[in-house]
């Protein structure tokens, strides 16, 4: 089976504050994804990347950076943490050939 | 862009069956995928339809027709546990997966 980690489910940050969010996969996944989920937006891509140190902008990428140093590790991060990033956040990896998304157990932020 | 339609809301009584529609206006794609989610949680992958057809997952089946741009998921013998959003999704590509809506099914006694 499939396992997506993430390594916080909930977090409470204030204002300003940097935010580490961090991801693994066991499966060798090449393709990984940060998605943000809120009620009535649904699922948003905040940024993926398609390999090792490679990485590329998704829909809203404002506010956040991202990091994949090896494989299986993919980071989301707040540099500055705002109100308006408190959100469900989903990580998710995605099957070779398929490209099917499996995701991680998500980690609600509430950012004060 | 691209999108996928689901009905928002649905409810059904325990015990019964329920079809949860998806629609969808792109073409050139490997598959149409389902995923459940309970309030607060993460979605968890439910079924894949690579081919047109039907995929039987025990009480789960998904249905794909590609000629006719949909899909849908079907709950058979409805238990109050299913009560969750469903949602479907695309893959296109590496970076291209599209996900629906969201469909909040309520399931009542």
């Amino acid at each position: 089976d499939v396992k997506v980690t993430q390594s916080s489910r909930y977090l409470v940050k204030r204002t300003g504050e940097k935010v580490f969010l961090e991801c693994v996969q066991d499966m060798d996944h090449e393709n990984m994804f940060w998605y943000r989920q809120d009620p009535g937006l649904g699922l948003r891509l905040i940024y993926f990347s398609y390999d090792v140190k490679m990485k590329e902008k998704g829909d809203i990428p404002e506010g956040y950076s991202v990091s994949r140093e090896k494989k299986e590790r993919f980071s989301l991060i707040l540099e500055s943490a705002s109100t308006n990033q408190t959100s469900m956040y989903l990580c998710a990896s995605t099957t070779p050939l398929a490209y099917l998304p499996f995701f991680g157990e998500g980690s609600r932020l509430t950012v004060l | 862009g691209q999108s996928l339609e689901q009905p928002s809301e649905v409810t059904a009584v325990e015990g019964a069956i329920v079809q949860i529609n998806c629609t969808y206006q792109t073409s050139g794609f490997y598959g149409l995928s389902w995923y459940q989610q309970h309030d607060g949680g993460a979605p968890t992958f439910l079924s894949y339809n690579a081919l047109d057809g039907l995929e039987e997952t025990g009480r789960f089946s998904s249905f794909l027709s590609r000629s006719d741009s949909y899909g849908y998921l079907l709950l058979q013998e409805l238990q109050m546990k299913d009560s969750a959003s469903y949602f479907c999704a695309l893959s296109r590509s590496y970076q291209k997966v599209t996900f629906g809506t969201g469909t909040k099914l309520q399931v009542i006694p």
